[in-house]
């Protein structure tokens, strides 16, 4: 089985601009978690989808978002870049199972520098 | 909310010694796993590891849930192991709290 896939695997760009990241689960993965990892904060949580739907959310600002789509590929978008949003972007995916919460599989990772 | 601490911060081996890796979480969890990622950012599965006694070659994992900690071994360590060993736990939601990490450099 193929992994978790994210494009594009670098990415540069200037304040003020926005940017797209996405995400192909591991085949038959229904749940897609998105994660920043940066040298200060560590790896933190940004959101979970799951069928479509946001289930948790992280503490971060309104200019992160993200969707999920029937396929259960995802993108996460941040607008209005700033410089402290240089980081590594991890996707993760996961064969959620009723009440019971598996075994987390991680993408390459999307390391995004902004200028 | 939970709170995941690692020890030691960094470690530095010489090809062939053993080392043991430490998780301590702050409450309950559902699930705890152990990843190792690579110099180039990506996080590789070790082990999914709620509870209980796990080996995979070198490697293997131990995690008392009762007493909230959880342990990474490696023995006979070669340069291939060098890099970041993060533990995560989640409790109730996929959201996965990582620990701040142990850097361990081994050289030949």
């Amino acid at each position: 089985k193929a992994g978790v896939t994210q494009t594009p695997r670098y990415l540069i760009k200037t304040r003020g601009q926005q940017v797209t990241l996405s995400c192909s689960p591991i085949s038959g993965h229904r749940s897609v978690s998105w994660y920043q990892q940066t040298p200060g904060q560590g790896l933190q949580f940004l959101f979970e989808y799951f069928s479509e739907t946001q289930r948790n959310k992280g503490n971060f600002p309104g200019r992160f978002s993200g969707r999920q789509f029937s396929n259960s590929r995802s993108e996460m978008n941040v607008s209005t870049l700033e410089l402290g949003d240089s980081a590594l972007y991890l996707c993760a995916s996961s064969l959620f199972e009723g009440a019971r919460y598996n075994e987390q599989f991680f993408g390459p990772g999307t390391r995004l520098t902004v200028l | 909310g939970i709170q995941v601490e690692q020890s030691p911060p960094d470690l530095i081996l010489q090809e062939g010694a053993n080392s043991t890796l430490r998780c301590n979480f702050s409450d309950s969890v559902n699930n705890l796993q152990w990843f190792h990622q690579n110099p180039w950012g990506q996080l590789i599965n070790l082990f999914y590891i709620p509870s209980g006694t796990k080996q995979n070659g070198r490697l293997s994992a131990t995690t008392v849930a009762t007493e909230r900690y959880s342990l990474l071994y490696i023995s006979s360590s070669q340069t291939t192991d060098s890099g970041v060993y993060f533990c995560a736990v989640n409790y109730n939601t996929d959201k996965l709290i990582f620990g701040t990490g142990t850097r361990l450099q081994v050289f030949p």
